[in-house]
C-alpha cells in the first residue's frame, strides 16, 4: 500500500483562488516532498521539508508538516492557470531505507481561467 | 532542466519479448531511480541503484532487471515483457539518498 495518501484526489478551482492539498502518510519518516507533474511530463521537485521542520514556503508554495498527525498539507495562492497539474507528495520510510522514496497516488488540480 | 535522458522514449513491442530502457545522466548523481506510473497508483519503485554495480529492488521488481556499469547510464531490462507492464516509465537521479529527484522525461512502454 501507498506510504503517501493525497486528498482530494481531484480538485477544480477559479484562477486567483488558493488550492490546498494534504498528505497523509503511515511511519515515521526524515523527510516529505512535494512535486508537481504536468500532463505526459516527468515529476518537477517543488519542496523539501524535513521531519524537524513545520513549515516552508517557496514563492506562492506554502508547505506544512505536522509528524504528530502524520500529515502534510501543500497551500498554492492565488492560482494560476499554468498551476494545472497533478501534485505529488514523497516520503521517506523508515524502516526501508531512507533511498526508497514513496510517492502518492497525486491530486489533480485545475486551475480555471 | 537537470540533463537525464531516457531512450527510447516510445516503444511497442509484443509480449515475451525482451526489452531495455537506458537512462543517461550528465549530472554524475550517485543515486538513479527506475518507475512506473499507472493510473491509481502513482510512482512504484522498481530498482534503483546507489552506485556503479549497486542496486536494490523496489516495491515492484518482479519481472524487471537493472544493471549499471558506468555512473551516467542505469539500465531497466524487461526479460520478456507481459502485457501487465504495459507502462509509462519514468528514471531519476538524485545527489544522496531521499534527496530532490530529478526526473527523466519518460519512456511510454506498450506490450501487445
Amino acid at each position: 500500500s501507498q506510504q503517501g495518501e493525497e486528498d482530494p484526489q481531484a480538485l477544480s478551482i477559479q484562477e486567483g483562488e488558493n488550492a490546498t492539498m494534504n498528505c497523509s502518510y503511515k511511519t515515521s519518516i526524515n523527510n516529505l516532498q512535494w512535486y508537481r507533474q504536468n500532463s505526459g511530463r516527468g515529476l518537477v521537485h517543488l519542496i523539501l521539508i524535513r521531519s524537524n521542520e513545520r513549515e516552508k514556503h517557496s514563492g506562492r508554495l506554502r508547505v506544512t508538516l505536522d509528524t504528530s498527525k502524520k500529515s502534510s498539507s501543500l497551500l498554492i495562492t492565488a492560482s494560476r492557470a499554468a498551476d494545472t497539474a497533478s501534485y505529488f507528495c514523497a516520503t521517506d520510510a523508515f524502516p526501508g531505507g531512507y533511498q526508497k522514496v514513496t510517492f502518492g497516488t497525486g491530486t489533480k488540480l485545475q486551475v480555471i481561467p | 532542466d537537470a540533463g537525464i535522458t531516457q531512450s527510447p522514449r516510445h516503444k511497442v513491442t509484443e509480449t515475451g519479448t525482451p526489452v531495455t530502457l537506458r537512462c543517461h545522466q550528465t549530472e554524475n548523481h550517485r543515486y538513479m531511480y527506475w518507475y512506473r506510473q499507472d493510473p491509481g497508483h502513482g510512482l512504484r519503485l522498481i530498482h534503483y541503484s546507489y552506485g556503479v554495480k549497486d542496486t536494490d529492488k523496489g516495491e515492484v521488481s518482479d519481472g524487471y532487471s537493472v544493471s549499471r556499469s558506468k555512473t551516467e547510464d542505469f539500465l531497466l531490462t524487461l526479460e520478456s515483457a507481459t502485457s501487465s507492464q504495459t507502462s509509462v516509465y519514468f528514471c531519476a537521479i538524485s545527489e544522496s539518498a531521499g534527496d530532490e529527484q530529478f526526473f527523466g522525461p519518460g519512456t511510454r512502454l506498450t506490450v501487445l
